[in-house]
């Protein structure tokens, strides 16, 4: 299995306050991405790294903002948490972008109350 | 509406049983891969398929993409328990850094 770590694993935080949820790799790979996984909509792509300081938007960014000092470490942010944030998020990992591979870390469940 | 539509959205069916899972778009994908997701875990990569007309096996499960690259399916032949699970499709489109996912097919196979 990758070296992909989450944490908090779970979390209740209330509407207003701020979120930091932590992926940590070992496999020292170039990209990283955090996806939210809501019933029937799969995987939807939050924001994405290609390097260290290098991070570009997906489809559901408004709300998130991430930042990747290190390699190992993307960290993803919730300004101020709204119930509509209330999901299991996913960090993945892969070599290279595009079709390659994404190795993924057993979720964060993050309930905004 | 997704870019990828998976159907159906769910399956129940009984061991032994075939099925068959659908991934539908109407954009052109340069690769297309299929993860199963067990409860309280991530997805699991099982297949990647580049090449439209690609027809992959990997033991009881035939993966096909289409001519056009715009779709593709999953065939499970002889359903098990253990093939139990959320199974999702991705695609890359052209020169990207992203996958998209489709919305998932849920399947119990019934022992």
């Amino acid at each position: 299995d990758a070296g992909i770590t989450q944490s908090p694993r779970h979390k209740v935080t209330e509407t207003g306050t701020p979120v930091t949820l932590r992926c940590h790799q070992t496999e020292n790979h170039r990209y990283m991405y955090w996806y939210r996984q809501d019933p029937g909509h799969g995987l939807r792509l939050i924001h994405y790294s290609y390097g260290v300081k290098d991070t570009d938007k997906g489809e559901v960014s408004d709300g998130y903002s991430v930042s990747r000092s290190k390699t190992e470490d993307f960290l993803l942010t919730l300004e101020s948490a709204t119930s509509s944030q209330t999901s299991v998020y996913f960090c993945a990992i892969s070599e290279a972008g595009g079709g390659e591979t994404q190795y993924f870390g057993p979720g964060t469940r993050l309930l905004v109350l | 509406t997704q870019l990828l539509e998976q159907s159906p959205q769910f399956l129940s069916i009984q061991e032994g049983e075939n099925l068959t899972v659908y991934c539908n778009s109407s954009s052109v994908f340069s690769s297309l891969q299929w993860y199963r997701q067990e409860p309280g875990e991530g997805p699991v990569l099982l297949v990647t398929v580049v090449t439209g007309g690609e027809v992959k096996k990997l033991k009881r499960l035939t993966f096909q993409f289409g001519d056009a690259r715009k779709d593709s399916s999953l065939h499970i032949t002889a359903a098990q328990p253990g093939d139990t699970g959320l199974y999702l499709c991705a695609g890359e489109k052209a020169a990207g850094n992203k996958l998209t996912f489709g919305g998932g097919t849920r399947v119990l196979v019934k022992p």
